[in-house]
């Protein structure tokens, strides 16, 4: 596996609290990606980043904000968690690589409940 | 931006037969397209992918064919094992000039002992 790790592995929460998932990789790789993951959508895009403070949106950023100050480290913050944020959520990095192909590489994920 | 389709959502095959996925993208501009598998309570991890440039690509007993006219591309499993039994999802460039991907929402591919 890529060397990317994820922070917490498992969290349980209110409605209403403040909640920051971590994303560190040692890859050094420019991309980086959060999606949520619920049984029949697949894998939807939250929010990515180009580059160091370079974010942009992805499909379903609504309630979602995100901050890259490292090129090692994109942070995923719910300002405040609703059930429907109850999901689990995956980080990625790509590099665009020899013959422009830019496969992403996904962390072990982060199993979020809300209550 | 890209809608990828992807047929069947499930699908069970008896041990040693063929499996086949299909995925339909929109973006006649599209030019990578791969495949991940993901097990259950797992990471989906890449396992073959193809350029726009060609029309097949093999690994072992997968193999990746890109049909551009019609838009669409397929993941071939042969000589099915149990251990094939996982979720596969196919993706697509979000849109042209993008390095995001477009995942369809997966395939349950079952394989009986």
């Amino acid at each position: 596996d890529a060397g990317i790790t994820q922070s917490p592995r498992h969290k349980v929460t209110e409605t209403g609290t403040p909640v920051t998932l971590r994303c560190h990789q040692t890859e050094n790789h420019r991309y980086m990606y959060w999606y949520r993951q619920d049984p029949g959508h697949g894998l939807r895009l939250i929010h990515y980043s180009y580059g160091v403070k370079d974010t942009d949106k992805g499909e379903v950023s609504d309630g979602y904000s995100v901050s890259r100050s490292k090129t090692e480290d994109f942070l995923l913050t719910l300002e405040s968690a609703t059930s429907s944020q109850t999901s689990v959520y995956f980080c990625a990095i790509s590099e665009v690589s020899r013959y422009d192909r830019y496969e992403q590489y996904f962390g072990p994920g982060t199993r979020l409940t809300v209550t | 931006g890209e809608n990828v389709e992807q047929h069947p959502s499930t699908l069970s095959v008896q041990e040693g037969d063929s499996a086949v996925i299909k995925c339909t993208y929109s973006d006649s501009a599209s030019n990578y397209f791969p495949w991940y598998k993901q097990e259950l309570g797992k990471r989906p991890q890449l396992i073959i992918d193809i350029r726009s440039n060609v029309g097949e690509k093999k690994d072992q007993r997968i193999a990746v064919t890109l049909n551009k006219t019609a838009k669409h591309f397929s993941l071939h499993i042969t000589e099915t094992q149990p251990e094939d039994s996982a979720v596969y999802f196919c993706a697509a460039p979000a849109g042209a000039g993008s390095y995001q991907l477009t995942f369809g929402k997966g395939t349950k591919l079952s394989v009986i002992p």
